[in-house]
């Protein structure tokens, strides 16, 4: 199993909501990554868990919340969301932080917030 | 700002014809780069990726090279397919340096013409 899971594939909410993201690996990845993409950029990294331990947060601010439950599974609790949110959000896996190898990218939730 | 550029924001070419992706950065300790491809609507999907210590690495229909001396990477597709048409990122992991997570470059959109 080469794949990495986002559930859902496409999530609205208001302002006032509060929901999350899925991310599931089973390929034994023990680093695993939040980006953020919006329309016609580059995936922007947010998040980078290692050995379920938050190792980067890129000044991400506190309304977006991470969890790495276990080493198989990656969340992304929303809460009180601007539009300016709105964006393709990645969970991306790799055998080891900042080793030399493809990160595994899922096929991304596409947030919108209104 | 980025240490990962593209020279080009959209390249069309022919069917058939070979494609040249460019890609600068500017940061002398990146030892590990890889190409990305992404379509519409899905996450980033490897394409092939080098080693710091490598200036060529082929694969199939595609070959990377790299030359450390002017900071330049770039990707050679050949024969170009209508399938082929997507965006093209390119990435590098920073060795040395507390954040060891892959940053992306701008993108480039190719553009195949039937």
């Amino acid at each position: 199993d080469t794949e990495v899971t986002q559930t859902p594939k496409h999530l609205v909410m208001g302002m006032t909501n509060k929901k999350s993201l899925k991310c599931e690996q089973h390929m034994g990845h023990r680093a695993m990554y939040w980006y953020k993409q919006k329309a016609k950029k580059p995936p922007e990294l947010m998040f980078v868990y290692s050995y379920e331990k938050l190792s980067i947060n890129e000044s991400v601010p506190s309304r977006f919340s991470p969890e790495c439950p276990n080493s198989s599974l990656l969340n992304l609790h929303l809460h009180a969301l601007q539009p300016e949110d709105s964006a393709l959000y990645l969970c991306a896996s790799s055998p080891r932080q900042g080793s030399t190898g493809e990160l595994f990218f899922g096929e991304g939730s596409r947030l919108t917030v209104l | 700002g980025e240490s990962v550029g593209l020279h080009l924001p959209t390249l069309s070419v022919q069917e058939g014809d070979n494609s040249i992706i460019n890609c600068a950065y500017s940061n002398s300790a990146s030892d590990y780069f890889i190409w990305y491809k992404q379509e519409s609507g899905k996450g980033p999907q490897f394409i092939i990726d080098i080693r710091s210590n490598m200036d060529k690495r082929q694969g199939q229909r595609v070959t990377v090279l790299l030359n450390k001396t002017v900071k330049h990477l770039s990707l050679q597709i050949a024969a170009t397919q209508p399938g082929d048409s997507a965006v093209y990122f390119c990435a590098e992991n920073i060795r040395d340096t507390g954040r060891r997570a892959l940053t992306f470059g701008s993108g480039t959109r190719l553009q195949v013409q039937p």
